[in-house]
């Protein structure tokens, strides 16, 4: 069963430091990962998505890596600002089915 | 369009009332999908559609849950005889089916609180 692990669960940081939020997974067997952003009561954003065969996608001032071998992925954010506070969720698709499997997430907050 | 719709957005009911939710997908997106997330978790996989097909189920969607896509369009999700441990967002999100596609667009959710 995939597992999908995001640490910490929660960062502060002052406004502009460049930053790197974890996650990590169990089967190495994935079709892609996706990186979503979540306001407070609201629904998901997707931000980013790396396919298997990829090893990096930039949006902006966003990049996210992939190491299938190792199991892990990160998102790096730089420049931070105050807007970017929210949780930060990862999930990965399975090879063999359409559903998704996320972490916990990375609660962000970004101190002015 | 204005994305993936959800109705209603909150809804408080009594333990053992049955609460219905609906989805209205992106039009051309034929892969629907339902989550259920509670408070500091993050989703978890109930149901998906493919059209009007529904495709696969998770071991979380018990004998009280059910959800239909008819003509392959807006989604309802019903809960029967709802218990508190139901309280949680339910999130709907669709998506393009084909390779290399698959990013989801989620709604913004159905709150449930079960009192």
């Amino acid at each position: 069963k995939q597992e999908v692990t995001q640490i910490p669960a929660a960062l502060s940081v002052p406004e502009g430091e460049n930053l790197v939020l974890n996650c990590s997974f169990t089967d190495s067997a994935i079709y892609n990962l996706q990186w979503f952003r979540q306001d407070p009561g609201k629904g998901l954003t997707s931000l980013l998505l790396i396919q298997s065969s990829q090893r990096e996608q930039t949006s902006g001032r966003l990049n996210a890596s992939l190491d299938k071998s190792s199991g892990r992925s990160t998102l790096y954010i730089a420049a931070s600002q105050p807007g970017d506070s929210a949780t930060y969720l990862c999930a990965v698709r399975p090879g063999s089915a359409r559903q998704l499997t996320f972490g916990s997430g990375t609660q962000l907050t970004v101190l002015p | 369009d204005t994305g993936v719709s959800q109705d209603p957005r909150h809804k408080i009911t009594k333990r053992g009332q049955n609460v219905t939710f609906r989805c209205d997908p992106i039009s051309e997106h034929n892969r629907l999908y339902w989550y259920r997330q509670t408070l500091g978790q993050g989703p978890e996989f109930l149901t998906y559609f493919q059209n009007e097909a529904q495709l696969e189920k998770s071991r979380l969607l018990s004998d009280r849950f059910s959800a239909e896509r008819p003509k392959g369009s807006f989604s309802t999700l019903e809960i029967q005889r709802t218990e508190q441990g139901d309280s949680a967002m339910y999130l709907c999100a669709s998506s393009l089916g084909g390779y290399g596609a698959n990013v989801l667009t989620f709604g913004a959710g159905s709150r449930l609180t079960v009192l």
